[in-house]
């Protein structure tokens, strides 16, 4: 099983409300991503977990709150967001964050609005 | 300086012929891996194939083939007998082989398949 999995795949949201996005894969992979993609753009890096711990935050505002329950599921809490935090939002994993040899695998996306 | 650079904002290839996709990259680290991704318009990231700096030969998958030259610093896709379903957005990545370094991205390419 190669399969990254993501819910909603849709989400429509109002400035004031909280969601939450989620992320699951069963490789076993150690490593999990969360991604911000643009339109026409390339994927940016939001967040890196490795072995269930935050290992990489890139900066990202505090609306967006990154959980990682277990080694097999990613959540994103969606808080206060802005129309700019408008995009897909992509999770990805990986066997391992440390070795360049791993490719990630990403999961559908959600497409997220913010009205 | 950009660390992925994809000079090739849109491509357009004839059903059937092969098709090269540019990719040059900077790095100073004598470890690292090169990454192609396709992103058709559902949103979806497909790993497509891998090349690592100690690689002696190209990395071939199916249809895919990647053509790595070193010294010049490129890692060129080559899709042989261009398919409708290739229709989508092409980006290179690569990974440094120093601990805790993400995904570098390129701008992307959008490839299109004319019947």
């Amino acid at each position: 099983d190669t399969e990254v999995t993501q819910t909603p795949k849709h989400l429509v949201m109002g400035m004031t409300n909280k969601k939450s996005l989620k992320c699951e894969q069963h490789m076993g992979h150690r490593a999990m991503y969360w991604y911000k993609q643009k339109a026409k753009k390339p994927p940016e890096l939001m967040f890196v977990y490795s072995y269930e711990k935050l290992s990489i935050n890139e900066s990202v505002p505090s609306r967006f709150s990154p959980e990682c329950p277990n080694s097999s599921l990613l959540n994103l809490h969606l808080h206060a967001l802005q129309p700019e935090d408008s995009a897909l939002y992509l999770c990805a994993s990986s066997q391992e964050f440390t070795s360049i040899l791993n490719e990630q695998f990403f999961g559908p996306g959600t497409r997220l609005t913010v009205l | 300086a950009q660390k992925i650079t994809q000079t090739q904002p849109g491509m357009f290839v004839q059903e059937k012929e092969a098709v090269t996709l540019d990719c040059t990259y900077d790095t100073s680290d004598p470890s690292y891996g090169l990454f192609w991704y396709k992103q058709p318009s559902s949103g979806e990231m497909i790993f497509l194939i891998y090349q690592g700096s100690y690689d002696q030969q190209n990395a071939t998958e199916g249809r895919y083939s990647l053509n790595f030259q070193k010294a010049r610093k490129s890692a060129n896709l080559v899709i042989s007998a261009s398919q409708l379903g290739d229709s989508a957005m092409y980006f290179c990545a690569m990974r440094e082989g120093r601990p805790g370094n993400q995904f570098y991205f390129g701008t992307g390419t959008s490839l299109t398949v004319i019947p």
